[in-house]
């Protein structure tokens, strides 16, 4: 069945410091993939996502890249801050049909000024 | 526009006892969502309702959890007889569009109950 491995954390960093979560999948086909984000004591919020190969998807600046040959998708971002502290999930929906979500287990990040 | 609303947000009872979970989705969202998230763990779908239909319930351990979705709007979630491994966050979630669609329709989630059980 699908499958999503992320690396574990927590991640420590400081802030204006380099953040990547890596993230990679197992599924047939061709499925959409996702990061969501949990800000301590809210839902998640879907951060961005990418449908097919080589899309990127972006958001607050956070990108992610579709990377079909390495059945990756590793979360980026050039400058943390400290309010990006929040459980980062990566996540892919089935393709076909009604598009079930398989998340990952999650990659607490915490910021330091 | 108010979110996915849940409640209660902690819960704690002792094991054996019935405890039900309650969410209101976003207006207009068909489809809706109840998932389990257990400790260091991502969110696992119990069961998907579009409208008041019970369309995916192929995980839920129907031997003591119940769920309803009266009149296609609110839900309730129900376990009984708790047990101590019931202990985690339930999750609720709405997205706007009904199955069958090619494309991923977002699911937004609400901030959960916490349950523990003693």
């Amino acid at each position: 069945g699908d499958s999503v491995t992320q690396m574990e954390g927590p991640v420590t960093l400081s802030e204006e410091a380099c953040l990547t979560i890596n993230c990679t999948y197992t599924a047939t086909g061709y499925p959409s993939l996702f990061w969501y984000v949990q800000y301590p004591g809210e839902g998640l919020q879907l951060l961005l996502k990418a449908t097919k190969a080589d899309d990127k998807g972006s958001n607050k600046g956070f990108e992610a890249t579709y990377r079909k040959e390495t059945t990756s998708f590793h979360l980026e971002k050039g400058s943390v801050q400290v309010s990006d502290s929040a459980v980062y999930f990566c996540a892919l929906a089935s393709s076909g049909g009604y598009q079930k979500v398989t998340f990952g287990t999650g990659t607490k990040l915490q910021v330091i000024p | 526009e108010a979110g996915v609303v849940q409640s209660p947000r902690y819960k704690i009872i002792e094991k054996k006892q019935p405890v039900a979970f309650w969410c209101n989705p976003i207006s207009g969202h068909n489809t809706l969502y109840w998932y389990r998230q257990n400790l260091g763990q991502g969110p696992e779908l119990l069961i998907r309702y579009e409208n008041e239909e019970a369309v995916d319930d192929s995980q839920l351990p129907k031997d003591r959890f119940s769920a309803e979705r009266l009149k296609g709007v609110d839900s309730t979630l129900k376990i009984q007889p708790a047990e101590l491994g019931d202990s985690a966050v339930y999750l609720c979630a709405s997205s706007p569009e009904a199955s069958g669609r090619s494309m991923y329709n977002e699911q937004f989630f609400g901030p959960g109950t916490r349950l523990t059980v003693l």
